[in-house]
């Protein structure tokens, strides 16, 4: 079954550090998004791709970098992690044409920076 | 640019009472609107969808929601709940007529069933 994967699901860092989260789909979706979740705050999209070679900055693009050299991956890179970078971050995917907000959710990696 | 706005962050409801769960959009073009549940220490998964045609649509579980583009609402309904239904539910939108379109969330209501 294709499904969405996401790695580590949990992380604990230490601010300054650099951070990569993976995110791999096997929908061969070419719209992949990455958000995170706080308390108060819903999701909140971070960044986007729409294919590879594409990225587009979200609301909340301070401090993270994307990169999509393949169909299946997006890895979001904190450059330099800080304590406000401390949520939960969901990947997702989806098809093109109405289907485009139909996401599919991985299952989340918690991120704290100390 | 899109919003979505839910008006309520915390809806407790009793077992068996009928709940509804508002939300309200925000755009400068037509739009598809989605509502997902987020059940506890999960990702969230697709609970209904209006793309077209009929303005009510219904998922599996019995819930339901109303389209009205005067209102600009998206409204969830169902007439009984279940413990079971105890999750997050999010309001999301996206653009119409583009291949291409990042989806909004809002940011989210809490149903809490109470036996």
């Amino acid at each position: 079954d294709a499904e969405i994967t996401q790695s580590p699901r949990h992380k604990i860092t230490e601010t300054g550090r650099q951070v990569t989260l993976a995110c791999h789909q096997t929908w061969n979706h070419n719209n992949m998004f990455w958000y995170r979740q706080d308390l108060g705050h819903g999701l909140r999209l971070i960044h986007y791709s729409y294919g590879v070679q594409d990225t587009n900055k979200g609301e909340v693009s301070d401090g993270y970098s994307v990169s999509r050299s393949n169909t299946e991956d997006l890895p979001l890179t904190l450059e330099s992690a800080a304590s406000s970078q401390t949520s939960v971050y969901f990947c997702a995917s989806s098809s093109g044409g109405p289907r485009a907000g139909e996401l599919f959710f991985g299952e989340g990696s918690r991120l704290t920076v100390l | 640019a899109q919003s979505v706005t839910q008006l309520d962050s915390q809806v407790p409801v009793f077992e068996e009472a009928p709940v509804e769960l508002r939300c309200n959009y925000s755009s400068s073009v037509s739009v598809y609107l989605f509502w997902y549940v987020q059940y506890p220490n999960q990702g969230l998964q697709l609970l209904l969808k209006y793309l077209s045609g009929s303005t009510l649509v219904e998922s599996i579980n019995g819930f339901e929601a109303e389209f009205n583009k005067s209102q600009t609402s998206f409204h969830l309904r169902k007439p009984s709940v279940h413990i079971s239904d105890t999750a997050e539910y999010f309001c999301a939108v996206s653009e119409r007529d583009s291949s291409a379109s990042k989806i909004i969330f809002g940011s989210g209501t809490r149903l809490s069933i109470r036996p």
